[in-house]
This record gives structure tokens, sequence and C-alpha cells, in this order.
């Protein structure tokens, strides 16, 4: 049984649009995070959520939005994509607390913005 | 904005050479540092989490020793082999789980 799952693992679409990711964890996890892997393979983290809190927020445009319908799910949702946009995201979750607890990550997807 | 390296940026050894690589991250406002490791088209997999200046921890032939006066983690795989290679990514934590940064990895490849 997969951990954490995203859904799609390849998103390609035009700018302008508006696009979602999906992540679900089956782990009991309290606390679900999202990572932008940059174009130098760096990975930064966006969001993360504790039991449907927002805990974390790095300064990434407010075109970024996430959304937690309950603590088994974080999506990610882009409204007006750019070029920019294009990159892995990868969703991941932990025990309760940000730091102490290992993270478990998504298999990641690739958004492509033409 | 947290500085989190890591050196050296890539490393090329024969198998069974023993290695280790570093991350250096700010000392202050320490909280807690994460290994994971990073195969090619896969995700990131937790090694290790530490907290307590001093900590060492250990998995098999890895293992992790950690600074936080002096705010570096070694990493040491004894007698690699070819599985070993990946990325290794350490993250550091600061101001009670506030500020929470990737280095850039170190690259390893083990060559049969």
């Amino acid at each position: 049984d997969t951990a954490v799952s995203q859904t799609p693992k390849y998103l390609v679409t035009q700018m302008g649009n508006d696009k979602s990711i999906k992540c679900e964890q089956n782990l009991g996890h309290d606390t679900m995070y999202w990572y932008k892997q940059d174009s130098k393979k760096f990975l930064k983290i966006m969001f993360s959520y504790n039991n449907k809190e927002l805990i974390i927020n790095e300064t990434v445009p407010n075109r970024f939005s996430p959304k937690s319908p309950d603590k088994a799910h974080l999506n990610l949702h882009i409204n007006s994509l750019e070029l920019g946009d294009s990159a892995v995201y990868f969703c991941a979750s932990s025990r309760a607390g940000t730091s102490y607890n290992e993270q478990f990550f998504g298999p990641g997807t690739r958004l492509t913005v033409l | 904005i947290l500085n989190v390296e890591q050196s050296p940026q890539s490393l090329h050894v024969q198998e069974g050479d023993s290695t280790n690589f570093t991350c250096s991250f700010p000392s202050s406002n320490f909280y807690a540092l994460h290994w994971y490791r990073w195969e090619t088209a896969k995700s990131p997999e937790a090694l290790f989490v530490m907290t307590l200046n001093g900590d060492e921890k250990k998995k098999g032939r890895i293992s992790a020793t950690l600074n936080t006066k002096e705010g570096y983690s070694y990493l040491y795989i004894k007698g690699s082999q070819p599985e070993d290679s990946a990325t290794y990514l350490c993250a550091s934590i600061q101001d009670y789980g506030q500020n929470f940064v990737f280095g850039p990895g170190t690259r390893l490849s083990v060559l049969p």
C-alpha cells in the first residue's frame, strides 16, 4: 500500500490555467507538507499543515494555495500558472510536529507549464 | 533565510571504500537536523533525525554525528556498495520548527 500518494504524476498545461495536485497519506500522520524542487534540484518547503491548520508558509506567490479537507489530504491549488512554476512538486507527511519526526515523501508530480 | 550547506557537492568512490560528507547549518536557534537519502527517480527517504549535541545514530553501515554548537553534522558510510549511490540531503530546522531548510545535497556514486 502506498503511504503517501500524489496525483497526477505528470501535469502539462498552458500558461494562465488553474490546476490542482492532490496528495493523500494513509499513515495516520498529523502533519503534511508541500515542497518544490527547483531548477537547481534544491528541495524547498512551501507549506506545512498540522491537523488542517497552516503552520509554515514560506514565501511563495499567493497563486499557490494549499487546501486540506481532512488530515489525510493536502491538495495544492495553483492559479494563473506561469512558466516559472514548472518543477517537480513533492508532498510529504510526518507525525505531529515539524521537527522531531521523519518525513515520508510522495513520488512527486512533474508540472510543465507551456 | 537559513543557509544550509553540504560538502562535497559530489563524490565518486570505489565499492568497499568508506566515505563521509558534511552538512553545515547555523548553530543559533537550532532545533533538529534530518538526513535523507534520495535515489534517482524515487522520493527522499529518511535516514536520521537528530536533535541533541553529540548525538550519534547508526543504521546498518550508515552513521551520523551532530555538533550543534559549531553547526555541523557528518554522515559516514562504511564499506560503500553500489546500492548506496544516491543524493544525501540534510535539512536543518531552527526557530522551534518555523524554519525548515534542505541543503543542496551530496551526490554519491559508488563504482563497482
